[in-house]
């Protein structure tokens, strides 16, 4: 089967910088995503990876580990738009669907 | 500006209804889902289509039906609405093969009362 965590809630301060985990479990893998969702309106897109290592975007970063099933997603100079749940999903590659985690709500503190 | 659309972003209805949600797509995806989100739960796939006249059963299909006539439209039917259907519900819509990720509508507040 298959499986994917994350953190409930996490707590940051304006400014600073948050690492946000995530472990999944599969046996067919094909790549790592992340969205952002603010309250009450849909999840967007922030990032994919396919191979191990670190993809920079602007403040935002995505780490991904095939070999330990983790990923992370690290967001630096923290802003109060910040605040919103943060989904990571990978992608099976028997049909292509996405199996989502059930989000980090991430609350920045001034 | 690619983009997927929901036909309402809240509606109410009485219990016992049958509710319409629908979803239009122009990015001529192969590949659409419904969702429902509720507070703790995360996302829970509802039903999925992979082309016009397929469907497929998503984690929670029950009291669901869904219809794709059209490879841009697909439908979500609420047979006999029931207050735990109350939810947010979401249409996301990706390519054949999933690699650019899922794009989502802005989403239907239903509350059944």
């Amino acid at each position: 089967g298959q499986n994917i965590d994350q953190p409930t809630e996490m707590t940051a301060t304006e400014g600073a910088i948050v690492q946000i985990n995530c472990t999944y479990q599969t046996s067919g893998f094909n790549g790592l995503f992340w969205y952002q969702q603010h309250a009450g309106e849909a999840p967007t897109f922030l990032s994919y990876n396919v191979l191990d290592g670190l993809e920079e975007k602007g403040r935002f970063s995505s780490f991904l580990s095939r070999s330990k099933g983790y990923s992370y997603l690290l967001l630096k100079e923290l802003q109060m738009k910040d605040s919103a749940s943060y989904l990571c999903a990978f992608l099976m590659d028997s049909n292509y669907q996405l199996i989502w985690g059930a989000g980090t709500k991430l609350i920045i503190k001034p | 500006d690619v983009k997927v659309t929901q036909s309402s972003r809240y509606l109410v209805k009485r219990t016992g209804e049958k509710v319409f949600l629908e979803c239009v797509q122009d990015m001529d995806h192969e590949n659409m889902f419904w969702y429902r989100q509720d507070p703790g739960l995360g996302l829970r796939l509802i039903y999925f289509s992979y082309d016009v006249k397929m469907k497929e059963k998503g984690d929670i299909p029950e009291g669901y039906s869904v219809s794709r006539e059209k490879k841009e439209r697909f439908s979500l039917i609420l047979e006999s609405a029931s207050t735990n259907q109350t939810s947010m519900y979401l249409c996301a819509s990706s390519n054949r093969g999933g690699g650019n990720g899922y794009t989502f509508g802005s989403g239907t507040r239903l509350t059944v009362v």
